[in-house]
Parts: C-alpha cells; sequence; structure tokens
C-alpha cells in the first residue's frame, strides 16, 4: 500500500520560505511511471496544484507560482520536497503531497499539513 | 487559468440520484478526456472517485459515475446514502502542463 506523509513547520513569517518534505512508503520515488506533487488548498476552497516532478526529475510548475516554487526529489530517501519563498497571507493553506498517473488522475494522498503565515 | 464552475452546494434524500456538474473552457474540459472527481470528507485528503471522465478505481462504487458534454463535465451518485456527504471536486488538464481544479461542491443527504 502506498502511503505518502508530509512533514515541516506550521507556522511561517510572512516574507520567509515555506519548506516542506513529503515521505513515501509503498512505492519507489526513483522508478515507475508517476509524478509526485503538492497541492494546497485555503481553508473552505478549492484545491490548487503547486507543482509536480517526474521520476526523470523533469518538473512542471503552475504558472502563478512559478517564480516562488522550487520541487526537488532525493531517492536516496524516498523523499521529495516543495520550497516555497517569500510567502503571505494568503499562502496560509493544508498542503497536500501526491502520487500522480501522467494527467490522469491524483490516486495517493498524504493526509496534509496545515502551513500559517502570520509573524 | 480559471478555475472550473462547480455549484457551491447540491442536496438529496436517500435513495435519490444527484448530478454535480463541472463548467469549464474549450482550453480544459471540453478539449481532454482527462477530468477527475475527488470525494473530500472534512478534514481528510481526498480520493478519487473518477478519472479520465468517467473511469472508475478499483474500489469505488458503482453507484458513481461521470460524463461530459461539451465544456460541462458531470459527477452522478444514484442511490445517494449517507455516507456520500461530502466534497467533491472535479480537476481537469488545461494543456501547456498544467491543471485546473473546480471550487468544490457540498454534497447534504436530507
Amino acid at each position: 500500500q502506498v502511503q505518502l506523509q508530509e512533514s515541516g513547520p506550521g507556522l511561517v513569517k510572512p516574507s520567509e520560505t515555506l519548506s516542506l518534505t513529503c515521505t513515501v512508503s509503498g512505492a519507489s520515488i526513483g522508478s515507475g511511471s508517476y509524478y509526485w506533487s503538492w497541492l494546497r488548498q485555503p481553508a473552505g476552497k478549492g484545491l490548487e496544484l503547486i507543482a509536480r516532478i517526474y521520476t526523470s526529475g523533469s518538473t512542471d510548475y503552475d504558472p502563478s507560482l512559478k517564480s516562488r516554487v522550487t520541487i526537488s526529489v532525493d531517492t536516496s530517501k524516498n523523499q521529495f520536497s516543495l520550497k516555497l519563498s517569500s510567502v503571505i497571507a494568503a499562502d496560509t493553506a493544508v498542503y497536500y503531497c501526491a502520487r500522480t498517473l501522467g494527467w490522469s488522475r491524483f490516486d495517493y494522498w498524504g493526509q496534509g499539513i496545515l502551513v500559517t503565515v502570520s509573524s | 487559468q480559471s478555475a472550473l464552475t462547480q455549484p457551491a452546494s447540491v442536496s438529496g434524500s436517500p435513495g435519490q440520484s444527484i448530478t454535480i456538474s463541472c463548467t469549464g473552457t474549450s482550453s480544459d474540459v471540453g478539449n481532454y478526456n482527462l477530468v477527475s472527481w475527488y470525494q473530500q470528507y472534512p478534514g481528510k485528503a481526498p480520493k478519487v472517485m473518477i478519472y479520465e471522465g468517467s473511469k472508475r478505481p478499483p474500489g469505488v462504487s458503482d453507484r458513481f459515475s461521470g460524463s461530459k458534454s461539451g465544456n460541462t463535465a458531470s459527477l452522478t451518485i444514484s442511490g445517494l446514502q449517507a455516507e456520500d456527504e461530502a466534497d467533491y471536486h472535479c480537476c481537469s488538464y488545461a494543456g501547456r502542463s498544467t491543471c485546473v481544479f473546480g471550487s468544490g461542491t457540498k454534497v447534504t443527504v436530507l
């Protein structure tokens, strides 16, 4: 059974960098035809794809966030990570990591982690 | 890209059928057969219920079905049950290596 678990600070100050890690078990990040994605959901709102990374290392970013986002993968630890720089209050959301099959579907999700941007 | 349009809420009585619409444009829903639907309980992660417009993952009840007409995709839940009360989100590939989600629909079982 594939499982994903997000980790990182729950509180980030404005203008600082949000850093999250997703640890994957039950599947190898470095093999298979999967993308590994970060999404977020502000309270009471819809979901938003932030970025995704393929097993080969190729990446896709949401155009509106691209200048502030970096996604990376550490196959030795079976983890992938998200960095979002210069955060503002509007970046407050529940952040999810997920496994993605092409553009077909997000089939396995982490439980989510609430990140609040506040001084 | 703009979010897909979903009704804020849909309700029905147990045993009834309900349909949730997801309206996009000819650049996303209308141009690709890559709409997926997700069920989300409060405080929980989303779960895929339908993918590629009408396919069901293993383990998902056949009471859930998906379809598309033009720029609008739909999720139908037949034989509505109390456990179906949740939020439902649609998602479509939008070209240029991006995807777009809907605003979400709250389903209430009366």
